[in-house]
């Protein structure tokens, strides 16, 4: 089984700042990993993921994530925010190999103030 | 418009009565999700289907809860005797054989309001 910790339920920062929405995961095998951003009243939409090879992840709207093998983590970081991202993020797992059901966190809310 | 659709986007019920939601996914898609999201959690698994089988139903939440993929494509998600607590987002996600694996693509989900 896995589970995912996601350990701050809500960011705030300002416009033009850095920003990192930090992602612990366990599990007893190999996994893959996935950051989704929700907007409000919408679905879940992929930011990016993680399934092997290179650790650091470059996925849309500027955002990248590092995986961290040692550490069981996979922050998420923006070198630059704007208004328009704030939503609420979540980080996912699921065993690797073959499709399966994702494990997600409890969520971040990402709010960016003017 | 070529992503997953569900519907209805909004249902309101009375305690007692059954509910069912549909899902259609990416036309190419073979798998198929459905997940429960209440207020502030991430989204929970509850089954999946892969073309018409459903490989994975231990974690629908009881007895009252099932679900079809008849004929491989439309899924639909029923509720019977529904319950306040299953007020929730029921959202369904398809992915593909091929490509990203993995890649679960989510519908705008379906709100239920059980009162």
């Amino acid at each position: 089984a896995q589970s995912v910790t996601q350990l701050d339920s809500q960011v705030p920062v300002f416009e033009e700042a850095p920003v990192e929405l930090r992602c612990n995961y366990s599990s007893s095998v190999s996994v893959y990993l996935f950051w989704y951003v929700q907007y409000p009243n919408q679905g879940l939409q992929l930011l990016l993921k993680y399934l092997s090879g290179s650790t650091l992840v470059k996925g849309i709207n500027g955002f990248e994530a590092e995986f961290n093998k040692s550490q069981t983590s996979f922050h998420l970081r923006k070198p630059s925010v704007h208004i328009s991202d704030t939503a609420e993020y979540f980080c996912a797992v699921s065993p690797s190999g073959s499709a399966r059901q994702l494990t997600f966190g409890s969520g971040t809310q990402l709010t960016v103030l003017p | 418009d070529t992503g997953v659709s569900q519907n209805p986007r909004h249902k309101i019920t009375k305690r007692g009565q059954n509910v069912t939601f549909r899902c259609d996914p990416i036309s190419e898609h073979n798998r198929l999700y459905w997940y429960r999201q209440t207020l502030g959690q991430g989204p929970e698994f509850l089954t999946y289907f892969q073309n018409e089988a459903q490989l994975e139903k231990s974690r629908l939440l009881s007895d009252r809860f099932s679900a079809e993929r008849p004929k491989g494509s439309f899924s639909t998600l029923e509720i019977q005797r529904t319950e306040q607590g299953d007020s929730a987002m029921y959202l369904c996600a398809s992915s593909g054989l091929s490509g990203s694996h993995n890649e679960q693509f989510f519908g705008p989900g379906t709100r239920l309001t059980v009162l």
